[in-house]
């Protein structure tokens, strides 16, 4: 059965604190992981990542995968309470419609 | 260009009560999908469709029907309700070039079934 893990399930920082938010994954015929930033409503997407070693960023957000473990990791640094989210990660499968596993998500507080 | 919108945005029902959700996408996507949430389980697939006219099973298909007779609109049916099916119900569509990454979030209805 495909599964995505993440960890922790809930975190809360201070403002100006740095934070990494864990995923780890176990898929067959894996793809591409993926990052979503879910505020009340819809996710919107992040980062996608492919190959590992090579981090992806944007602003005060990166992410790494590593293939061989068969986790990934984001960061965020510097967090503002605007980064008060639920991160979900995802694996997206090869082949077919590409199935996407979603993780349950980590939900981040940061509190003034 | 509102993107992806979903009708209702709310919604009760009881238990054997029948209701349609509606999904409307106006960026032309050839791809649409139908997702359910709760907690403790993440994101998961219900339906999907590659175009209009097509639709196939995800991952919890049962108990409920979809329809794509437009491009732009995919419907998600529940004939008869169940409590199980309380759920935040997200509909996502891309385009046939994007890569599965690219999908776009409605924003979401919320289902009680009492």
């Amino acid at each position: 059965e495909d599964k995505v893990v993440q960890s922790p399930l809930s975190l809360v920082v201070h403002e100006g604190d740095t934070v990494t938010l864990n995923c780890s994954y176990e898929v067959t015929n894996f793809r591409s992981l993926l990052w979503y930033k879910q505020e009340k409503k819809a996710p919107t997407f992040l980062f996608m990542l492919t190959s590992s070693g090579i981090e992806k960023k944007s602003g005060r957000l990166s992410s790494i995968l590593d293939k061989k473990e068969l986790f990934s990791i984001l960061n965020i640094t510097a967090t503002q309470t605007g980064d008060s989210a639920v991160y979900l990660c995802a694996a997206v499968l090869s082949g077919g419609y590409q199935k996407v596993t979603f993780g349950i998500g980590t939900k981040l507080q940061v509190i003034p | 260009n509102a993107g992806v919108t979903q009708t209702p945005k709310f919604r009760v029902l009881k238990t054997g009560q029948s209701m349609t959700l509606l999904c409307a996408q106006d960026m032309n996507h050839e791809y649409m999908y139908w997702y359910r949430q709760d907690p403790g389980m993440g994101l998961r697939l219900i339906h999907y469709s590659v175009g209009e006219g097509t639709t196939a099973k995800g991952e919890v298909p049962d108990g409920y029907n979809v329809s794509r007779l437009k491009k732009q609109n995919f419907l998600l049916g529940l004939e008869s309700a169940a409590p199980s099916q309380t759920s935040v119900y997200f509909c996502a569509s891309r385009g046939l070039a994007g890569g599965v990454y690219e999908q776009y979030f409605g924003p979401g209805t919320r289902l009680t079934v009492t």
